[in-house]
């Protein structure tokens, strides 16, 4: 079977750091995918890991530890707009995404 | 290029009554997926293309759902006989290969009532 877990919902203050855990278990693993959904809207990329250690984008920042089966997504500087969804997902064969259920973050001023 | 687009937005129906949506990826893009997600919850995989074929097909998908890519562009998700348990936003992506981010439309929201 394929399990995906993550928090259901997580609150930080704006200008803070904040780090979303995932880890998973899945028959078959070609890479993670992080995506951002806004309410009402469809997902948007934010980073893709194939290989262990950290990938910085801007504010963003993705880890990966294949041994662990275990990713995080980092956060920095938050701002106001980055209250949505956070979904980490598993690349299978084929390229079809396993998705967890989605971290609800909210950023409070 | 305008990204994914899917039609229509939003649909409403009686139970018992057929559906179909369509999606249009990215131009040159060879690999559609669909995906369902209901609230709360993550995307769930439906089925994906490579150009014109059906590679796979989610046990989720019952006989009810059909899809199809006839010339390997647009592809549309049929539903037979629809249930209210089929009540979700059913988002179309696209891709360039396996192994590359997948670009979202902005989903087909079912109500069935």
């Amino acid at each position: 079977g394929q399990n995906i877990d993550q928090p259901t919902e997580m609150t930080a203050t704006e200008g803070a750091i904040v780090q979303i855990n995932c880890t998973y278990q899945t028959s078959g693993f070609n890479g993670l995918f992080w995506y951002q959904q806004h309410a009402g809207e469809a997902p948007t990329f934010l980073s893709y890991n194939v290989l262990d250690g950290l990938e910085e984008k801007g504010r963003f920042s993705s880890f990966l530890s294949r041994s662990k089966g275990y990713s995080y997504l980092l956060l920095k500087e938050l701002q106001m707009k980055d209250s949505a969804s956070y979904l980490c997902a598993v690349n299978l064969q084929g390229g079809k995404l396993i998705f967890g259920q989605g971290t609800e973050l909210s950023v409070k001023p | 290029d305008t990204g994914v687009s899917q039609d229509p937005r939003h649909k409403i129906t009686k139970r018992g009554q057929n559906v179909t949506f369509r999606c249009d990826p990215i131009s040159e893009h060879n690999r559609l997926y669909w995906y369902r997600q209901t609230l709360g919850q993550g995307p769930e995989f439906l089925t994906y293309f490579q150009n014109e074929a059906q590679l796979e097909k989610s046990r989720l998908l019952s006989d009810r759902f059909s899809a199809e890519r006839p010339k390997g562009s647009f592809s549309t998700l049929e539903i037979q006989r629809t249930e209210q348990g089929d009540s979700a936003m059913y988002l179309c992506a696209s891709s360039p290969g396996d192994s590359y981010e997948q670009y979202f439309g902005p989903g087909t929201r079912l109500t069935v009532t």
